[in-house]
């Protein structure tokens, strides 16, 4: 059971805006850096986001993030369909003394 | 170009033993630190295993404390994973991930990954 907790599922049509969310706790977003990762089907995960709002080189600037308390969201603007994956939050957890990933949110383009 | 590649997966019937191994090439694998994370058949990422540059801070999951050793070997460009008590919850791909210096675990390149399965 993640303490980090995403919809299970979010989707929209090409050129849409889509928006997930991951709620946290004081214990880790609210005190450490969110990253964001995606999988493709049958791949290894690629880091998206980090630190919250930063994008590695050669991540298209339609993925953005955002932090706000106890939670982070990934947007993703201009929807394409290869943008469907599976999408992780993750942060490190101080309680834990771990790093946790969140729930995972599968993106369907419609 | 930055690689990862691990190896070692394979079956075992639970309560056996496996190590893992990842090596790395492309960059100078003594000065990052390393994870393994894993996944379980349908299932999310969990992390498992920290270990830094210089093997000075180790971290583990509850989940694999007391059952699961990291190593490096930074003369050899390799990270390892030693796992013991093997259970079938431990059923998974096994990837090794370098964080990504300045910016607090950003797991910023993967390995293909290497499977492991527990049963009998």
């Amino acid at each position: 059971q993640s303490v980090l907790t995403q919809p299970p599922s979010a989707s929209g049509t090409p050129g849409q805006r889509v928006t997930i969310s991951c709620s946290g706790s004081s214990s880790n977003i609210g005190i450490y850096t969110v990253n964001w990762y995606q999988q493709l089907p049958g791949t290894a995960p690629i880091l998206l986001i980090y630190t919250n709002n930063q994008r590695p080189s050669g991540v298209p600037d339609r993925f953005s993030g955002s932090k706000s308390g106890t939670s982070a969201s990934l947007a993703i603007s201009g929807l394409q369909s290869e943008d469907e994956a599976d999408y992780y939050c993750a942060a490190w957890d101080g309680s834990l003394n771990g790093y946790v990933f969140g729930t995972g949110t599968k993106v369907s383009v419609l | 170009e930055v690689q990862l590649v691990e190896s070692g997966g394979g079956l075992v019937q639970p309560g056996g033993s496996l190590r893992l191994s990842c090596a790395a090439s492309g960059f100078t694998f003594s000065s990052y630190s390393v994870n393994w994370v894993r996944q379980a058949p349908g299932k999310g990422l969990e992390w498992v295993s920290y270990i830094s540059s210089s093997s000075s801070t180790i971290y583990y999951a509850d989940s694999v404390k007391g059952r699961f050793t990291i190593s490096r070997d930074n003369a050899k460009n390799s990270l390892y994973l030693q796992m013991n008590s093997l259970r079938d919850e431990d059923t998974a791909v096994y990837y090794c991930a370098r964080a990504q210096v300045g910016a607090w675990l950003a797991l910023d390149y993967w390995g293909q990954g290497t499977p492991v399965t527990v049963s009998s």
